[in-house]
């Protein structure tokens, strides 16, 4: 099936220092990959849409300065968290659309704990 | 924009007990998943539904899709310890932006 692999897992950074995600979709091409934000005990937050070879479209609310999306290439996607600080703390997901016989789905990656100290 | 009413918000069950949850929308959407997560995972897709009045099982689990399009539910049979963790609904509207809405997550106990 379909695999989304996400790095890093967990990653502790110093305030003010910039982070980047990388999501990667294993064994298919994704044109359109999601990022997502997820407080404990709380449901995920679409931040935005990544396209391949455009712009990404933000969430209202959601600083696309801050968050800077980048999708070069039908496997990748990377979020750069710029200028961190604590409450940029949070677990970020990314998924991709995945077409099937049937329709499609969205398959999630395991997720990175970014926590700025 | 879109909302998505997931419940229980919670719930505690013994081992061998059947479970129910379901999601309501005051919109309209074509597709309906539903996802398990456990802590500090991402999402793992559990049953698709992209058919009005469609019922789909997936091992001890099954979930409709509502024939008003505006609603659907997950039942778990004779659950057991591993099937704790955090369940959400989620629905596709169609359109070109393809865009997931996420009900706000069922928490499931099981004792055992």
């Amino acid at each position: 099936g379909a695999v989304v692999s996400q790095h890093p897992s967990r990653v502790i950074c110093k305030s003010g220092t910039s982070v980047k995600i990388e999501c990667r979709s294993l064994d298919f091409q994704a044109t359109t990959m999601f990022w997502y934000r997820q407080f404990p005990k709380q449901s995920l937050m679409l931040m935005a849409t990544s396209n391949e070879g455009s712009k990404a479209t933000y969430e209202q609310g959601v600083e696309k300065d801050k968050f800077l999306i980048n999708h070069a290439s039908l496997t990748l996607s990377t979020l750069t968290v710029t200028s961190a600080h604590p409450e940029d703390s949070s677990f970020y997901i990314c998924s991709a659309r995945v077409s099937g016989g049937r329709g499609y789905g969205y398959t999630f990656g395991s997720g990175t704990r970014l926590t700025v100290v | 924009g879109q909302q998505l009413n997931q419940s229980p918000q919670s719930m505690f069950i013994q081992e061998g007990e059947d479970v129910s949850m379901n999601c309501t929308s005051s919109s309209i959407f074509n597709t309906w998943l539903w996802y398990k997560q456990e802590p500090g995972e991402g999402p793992v897709l559990l049953i698709a539904l992209y058919k009005a009045g469609e019922l789909t099982s997936n091992g001890r689990l099954t979930a409709q899709f509502g024939i008003t399009r505006k609603d659907s539910f997950l039942n778990i049979s004779a659950s057991i310890p591993s099937d704790v963790g955090i369940y959400f609904c989620a629905g596709q509207s169609g359109g070109s932006n393809y865009k997931l809405t996420f009900g706000k997550g069922t928490l499931l106990t099981v004792n055992p």
